[in-house]
């Protein structure tokens, strides 16, 4: 699937260091997610922008900053993480906002903090 | 809310083998779709079904909703079929958020 694209697909960080991961979809969707996968854990829904406008914010510490600048690109800026943030965190997109639509994904960033 | 609970949690195969993976549901659901994650993270929609039965070559999906249970089958499994099983699905009660299962992890082996 090269529809969704994510960058860097592998990211180091400490507490203090700010850093950005980014996501591009060239499917011509107007939906753009944000989830993080844990181990043990469900998928975690994130953020959820429509015309990119935020529709969800699943209750997501201050720390994760989503930015939408257009339909095309997405996103989430990252400050003082913890450890426990360390996962895979993961692009999704989709015709239409909600769960009704197909999503693709990208293949995600190894995040881990130290 | 709605409860997915997927089993079995772990399956291990050899190739050439057949499988079933399940999917149960505790509420109605709009939609379920059933994805594959493969070992270097990338997921895949395989099936958008929320009722009846759909194949994609070795492939095929049931959902029968009214008994809130899905089932994936693999036939004549591969080792590029090894990874994460997910199944979502769409509670009627909320048509936004696809709540996920916690997933069935398969391992082929050659």
């Amino acid at each position: 699937e090269t529809g969704v694209t994510q960058t860097p697909r592998h990211l180091v960080m400490g507490m203090t260091n700010k850093k950005s991961l980014k996501c591009e979809q060239h499917l011509g969707h107007n939906a753009m997610y944000w989830y993080k996968q844990s181990a043990k854990k469900p998928l975690e829904l994130m953020f959820v922008y429509n015309f990119k406008e935020q529709t969800e914010n699943n209750s997501v510490p201050s720390r994760f900053s989503p930015e939408c600048p257009n339909s095309s690109h997405l996103f989430l800026h990252l400050h003082t993480l913890q450890p426990e943030d360390s996962a895979l965190y993961l692009c999704a997109s989709s015709p239409r906002w909600g769960g009704q639509d197909t999503q693709y994904f990208g293949p995600g960033t190894r995040l881990t903090v130290l | 809310g709605i409860q997915v609970e997927q089993s079995p949690p772990d399956l291990i195969l050899q190739e050439g083998a057949n499988s079933t993976l399940r999917c149960n549901f505790s509420d109605s659901v709009n939609n379920l779709q059933w994805f594959h994650q493969n070992p270097w993270g990338q997921l895949i929609n395989l099936f958008y079904i929320p009722s009846g039965t759909k194949q994609n070559g070795r492939l095929s999906a049931t959902t029968v909703a009214t008994e809130r249970y899905s089932l994936l089958y693999i036939s004549s499994s591969q080792t590029t079929d090894s990874g994460v099983y997910f199944c979502a699905v769409l509670n009627a009660g909320n048509n936004r958020k696809l709540i996920w299962g916690l997933g069935t992890s398969l391992a082929v082996n050659p």
